[in-house]
């Protein structure tokens, strides 16, 4: 299974937007990118998914590279409850199931 | 109603006891997986069960066994566990099928976890 790598922790100040990168270099050409987010003493919630073409939710934009080796996900305009640990994630298909690998995450802290 | 339940919250057990866990939902979904997540950790696929079978076993040891009895319960049952299985252990559901194009996504919702601890 191919896996995502991501920078440890970022920072960024209040109401500014904010590039969380994500490195998948063996990714599969039929292998999702998924973003969720784990705030503390919850599960982790959905934040937008992709395949080839970058996309836009309301809450945030997915920007997908070319070759699909890396990916980044935007949020516009960071609030204090954007605080959490951001999981870059791919999804291939085994088995019949789509199963989540989990990539190493990258723990934002948003400064008021 | 988009809520995974997870019961207990917190459970302390001893390495000779037995004891479940149990996850429950009410959306229809047809795939329902358990995660182990260590401190500091991403979350570790453990199983995935499609339409009340066993999809995914990703190589977990025998002391941990899940069960899915009907489509709205998924349990995983422990037995002889060791200190180093003490994690957060999460349920999460999703429909079943791919993820579907960009506004028609089928994702996944987790609960929020057992915290297990093994003396």
């Amino acid at each position: 299974d191919a896996k995502t790598t991501q920078p440890n922790s970022m920072e960024s100040n209040e109401e500014e937007p904010v590039h969380l990168p994500c490195n998948h270099s063996t990714i599969s050409g039929t292998d999702y990118i998924h973003w969720y987010r784990q705030l503390p003493s919850q599960g982790p919630e959905y934040v937008i998914h992709g395949l080839t073409s970058n996309v836009n939710n309301r809450m945030a934009s997915l920007a997908i590279a070319e070759d699909r080796k890396s990916s980044t996900l935007i949020l516009h305009r960071a609030t204090l409850r954007d605080a959490a640990v951001y999981y870059c994630i791919l999804s291939p298909l085994t088995s019949g199931t789509y199963k989540y690998i989990f990539g190493t995450g990258t723990r934002l802290k948003v400064l008021a | 109603d988009t809520e995974v339940t997870q019961t207990p919250k917190h459970l302390v057990m001893g390495m000779t006891n037995k004891k479940s866990l149990k996850c429950e939902q009410h959306m229809g979904h047809r795939a329902m997986y358990w995660y182990k997540q260590k401190a500091k950790k991403p979350p570790e696929l453990m199983f995935v069960y499609s339409y009340e079978k066993l999809s995914i076993n990703e190589s977990v040891p025998s002391r941990f066994s899940p069960e899915c009895p009907n489509s709205s319960l998924l349990n995983l049952h422990l037995h002889a566990l060791q200190p180093e299985d003490s994690a957060l252990y999460l349920c999460a559901s999703r429909t079943w099928g791919g993820p579907g194009r960009q506004g028609t996504y089928n994702e996944q919702f987790f609960g929020p976890g057992t915290r297990l601890t093994v003396l």
